[in-house]
């Protein structure tokens, strides 16, 4: 199975300021023939189940707001939010569908 | 709207049996891939099953084979797990994903429902 590895496994970020969380899959997901990551985002709050904002690596959910973006290939992935809100407080967790799907350990994300 | 509700968690022994269902609404149930992801009590996310739209292709995460088995019923838009010779390591949330995007067992989950808990304990 691939595995999946996210860092930092938490960070706190001042409210307006940038948060980046990395993923590192074990082997590649990226798919050659159709040259797309099999990669996505979710964020999960407390109590809830997990949101799905960011698939093919790069391509925002509709409905989830434009300070969310994705982005790498290969092996390489980061999930950045430009200007950390109050409601942005969350677990993320990346996860590949390249083969049998695996989700990152996930990052939690509070404010400083 | 697309829903999915899942039901029939609940304390179990070791050793014990349980069944959950996945209520499926506002989308075409019979056109899309499910899964069951299933999260231990503080911990992250675990795949545990696939089921193809018709039924025809089955995975199992290699945790629970040969200990669950999942079923989908179109016609009336639900999704169903067995797990029997439950262990307490199963213990957690577990939730029902609709699949898209799919290749083979693994697919983007572009909708969860909300979960519903199983305890495994004595």
């Amino acid at each position: 199975d691939i595995v999946m590895t996210q860092s930092p496994d938490s960070l706190a970020v001042s409210l307006g300021e940038r948060a980046t969380i990395n993923c590192k899959s074990s082997q590649s997901v990226l798919y050659s023939s159709t040259n797309y990551n099999y990669l996505a985002w979710y964020q999960q709050k407390p109590g809830q189940p997990p949101k799905l904002l960011i698939y093919w690596a790069s391509t925002r959910e509709s409905g989830v707001p434009d300070r969310f973006s994705g982005s790498g290939s290969g092996t390489d992935f980061t999930l950045t939010i430009s200007s950390l809100q109050a409601e942005d407080v969350a677990v993320y967790y990346c996860q590949q569908y390249y083969s049998t799907v695996t989700f990152g350990g996930g990052t939690k994300v509070e404010i400083k | 709207e697309v829903q999915v509700v899942e039901s029939g968690g609940g304390l179990v022994k070791p050793g014990g049996s349980l069944r959950l269902s996945c209520a499926a609404s506002g989308f075409t149930f019979g056109g899309y891939s499910m899964n069951w992801v299933r999260q231990a009590p503080g911990k992250g996310l675990e795949w545990v099953s696939f089921i193809s739209s018709s039924g025809n292709y089955i995975y199992y995460a290699d945790s629970v084979k040969g200990r669950f088995t999942v079923s989908r019923d179109n016609a009336k838009n639900s999704l169903s797990l067995q797990m029997n010779s439950l262990r307490a390591e199963d213990t957690a949330v577990y939730y029902c994903a609709r699949g898209q995007h799919c290749s083979g067992d693994s697919c983007l989950l572009d909708y969860w429902g909300q979960g519903t808990l199983v305890t495994v304990s004595s």
